[in-house]
């Protein structure tokens, strides 16, 4: 299978605290992690990624975790502000001649002043 | 400037007509996606390309044709559109690996079929 689950679908934060995002992906041969961040009536942008050999990454305000064993992968987002306020997208790609990218169902967050 | 460029940006069709969205990428990325957006459903994967004259199958292909005849474009194609095709489409483009390996978006093409 090749699904990745994304939760929460909706999130309401406090300015100035985290939010946290999780995705699960059901396809171990995976290795890489990017994630969008999309504005109302725009295209999703790439934020951050995350590749297999690593278990951490982390700029800009915002940090991704990778757990291979579990396939599980986090995006963290410290210190939100306003402007965070958006729809966040994981995705789970495995180059292993299929450059297929698998999106969660994604994530609004509101970030409430 | 990397940018994938989809045209039109807009378009409202019959149902039973034909349609086709174009996708231009002038970064010489080898892979370029079709995808669709909906509410509850985030970005599904409908056709996608490894280079020029390759088109793979995505995830949701039924009612749906791709066609890559050269690096730069990519097109989607439906033959029959119907109401339920109604949605945003986004074109992708991107490296096989490296820095620029995750897709870079177009802007969208919001369809309505009526």
């Amino acid at each position: 299978g090749e699904q990745v689950e994304q939760l929460p679908s909706i999130l309401r934060v406090q300015e100035g605290s985290s939010a946290s995002i999780n995705c699960t992906y059901e396809n171990s041969a995976s290795n890489y992690f990017p994630w969008y961040k999309q504005e109302p009536g725009e295209n999703p942008k790439l934020i951050i990624d995350i590749r297999s050999n690593m278990e951490r990454k982390q700029t800009q305000g915002l940090i991704v975790l990778l757990d291979k064993k579990a396939k599980r992968f986090s995006l963290h987002i410290t210190d939100t502000q306003p402007g965070d306020s958006a729809m966040y997208f994981c995705a789970a790609s495995a180059d292993t001649g299929n450059y297929k990218y698998v999106f969660g169902a994604g994530t609004r967050l509101k970030v409430i002043a | 400037e990397a940018a994938v460029t989809q045209s039109p940006r807009n378009k409202v069709a019959v149902t039973g007509g034909k349609v086709t969205l174009s996708c231009n990428q002038t970064n010489n990325h080898n892979n370029m996606y079709w995808y669709r957006q909906d509410t509850g459903h985030g970005l599904r994967l409908i056709h996608y390309s490894y280079g020029a004259g390759s088109t793979e199958k995505g995830d949701i292909p039924d009612g749906y044709k791709a066609s890559r005849p050269s690096q730069e474009n990519f097109s989607l194609i439906l033959e029959l559109a119907t109401p339920s095709q109604t949605s945003v489409y986004f074109c992708a483009s991107g490296d096989a690996w490296g820095s620029n390996q995750a897709p870079l978006f177009g802007e969208g093409t919001r369809l309505s079929v009526l």
